[in-house]
This record gives C-alpha cells, structure tokens and sequence, in this order.
C-alpha cells in the first residue's frame, strides 16, 4: 500500500524559511516522479512543482508563484521528498501535499497528473 | 494559466446521478486525454477516482465514470449516496507551460 506521510508544517513570519518532509512507503521511491501541491485554506487545489526521478534526470519544474522560491528534492536513500521554502509570503499559508505521479507520453513530451496523495502538513505564513 | 472552470456546487437526491463538468482549452483538456478527477472530503486528503480521462483505478465503484467532448471534461456519478458528498477537482497537463491545472472544485451536496 502506498503511503505518504508530510511533516515539517509550521507556523513562520513573513520573509522566514521551512523545510517540509514526505517519507514514502509502499513502493518503489527511486523510480517514481513526485510532486508537492497546496491547498489555501477555504480554496482549492494548486500544483507547486515535481521532480524527476533521477533515471530521468532528477530536474525540477515549478509552478510561476513559488519559481525561484521553492526547491524541491529528493533522497533516494531514505525514501523522502523536500520541500525547501525560502522568502515566504502570506498567500503561501496552505496545506502542503505530497503526491506520487503517473506518467505516460504524449507526442514525445511525458506527461504527469497526481495519482496518491499524504495527508499534508499545514504551513501558516503570518506575522 | 488560469484555473480549469468547474461549477462551485451541484446537489443530488440519493439514488440520482449528477454530472459535474471541467472546461479548459485546446491547451489542456482539449488537447490530449490526461484529465484526471479527484474526491476530497472535509478535512481529508484528495483521492483520484478517475484518469486518463475515463479510467478508473483499482478499488474506485463503478457508479464513478469520466468522459471528455471538445474543451471540456465530465464527471458522472450514479446512485448518489450520502458518503459521496464532497469537493470534486479535475486535473489536467499542460503541455505548453508544463504544469498541472485544478479545476476550482465543486461541492456535492447529496440532499
């Protein structure tokens, strides 16, 4: 059974820092691509970014609002995924999840949507 | 790139089926068939019902089932029962902007 568990959620200032954690379970980590997306609180779903596996190149893509304010990575070794959150502002307060994704290829280019999700872990961002 | 556009709420008597649409553009739902649909109760994680579309994954009831026309994708849900109330999400890839796109959700309200 695949399980995701986030931790790391906390409440932190305006400008401050957090690093969230996803331990993985029930399947095969290394040759998964993986994704973190939010939830604001009272709104819906907005995909923050993904990382391939490292077969694949181990690169990153982010979504525009956290571009060059997030990273995301990965252990291999220990089946975890981070999240690494810097210059945080207040429309960053959500619930973080953790997802694993299915790919496929679609005229060369591969494709991915969430598949399995955590339970998520709360990030207030507020002074 | 804006959110896929879903209706906020539907509602349905148990017993009764409901459809809840997702509309995007040729960049996205019109332009493959990688949509997917996910269930979230309050309080709860999202849980994927369907994919690709129409396809659903091991241990999701067939009264779930998806379809696509042109720009916009549906989500069909039979013999409404009181545990199917909930937000419903549709998801898409965007092939230009390599992103995930949300619909905006839609609350199921079973009267």
């Amino acid at each position: 059974e695949v399980q995701l568990a986030e931790s790391g959620g906390d409440l932190v200032k305006p400008g401050g820092s957090l690093r969230l954690s996803c331990a993985a379970s029930g399947f095969i980590f290394r040759n998964d691509w993986l994704s973190w997306v939010r939830q604001a609180p009272g709104k819906g779903l907005e995909w923050v970014g993904r990382i391939r596996s490292y077969t694949d190149g181990g690169s990153t893509d982010y979504a525009a609002p956290v571009k060059g304010r997030f990273t995301i990575s990965r252990d291999d070794s220990k089946d975890t995924l981070y999240l690494q959150m810097n210059s945080l502002k207040t429309e960053d307060t959500a619930v973080y999840y953790c997802t694993t994704l299915r790919t496929d290829v679609f005229r060369g280019v591969i494709i991915t949507l969430p598949d399995y999700w955590g339970q998520g872990t709360l990030v207030t961002v507020s002074s | 790139q804006s959110a896929l556009t879903q209706p906020a709420s539907v509602s349905g008597s148990p017993g009764q089926s409901i459809t809840i649409s997702c509309t995007g553009t040729s960049s996205d739902v019109g332009g493959h068939n990688y949509v997917s649909w996910y269930q979230q109760h309050p309080g709860k994680a999202p849980k994927l019902l369907i994919y690709d579309v129409s396809y659903r994954p091991s241990g999701v009831s067939d009264r779930f089932s998806g379809s696509k026309s042109g720009n916009t994708a549906s989500l069909s849900i039979s013999g409404l029962l009181a545990e199917d109330e909930a937000d419903y999400y549709c998801g898409s890839y965007t092939v230009a902007f390599t992103v995930v796109l949300f619909g905006g959700g839609t609350k199921l309200t079973v009267l």
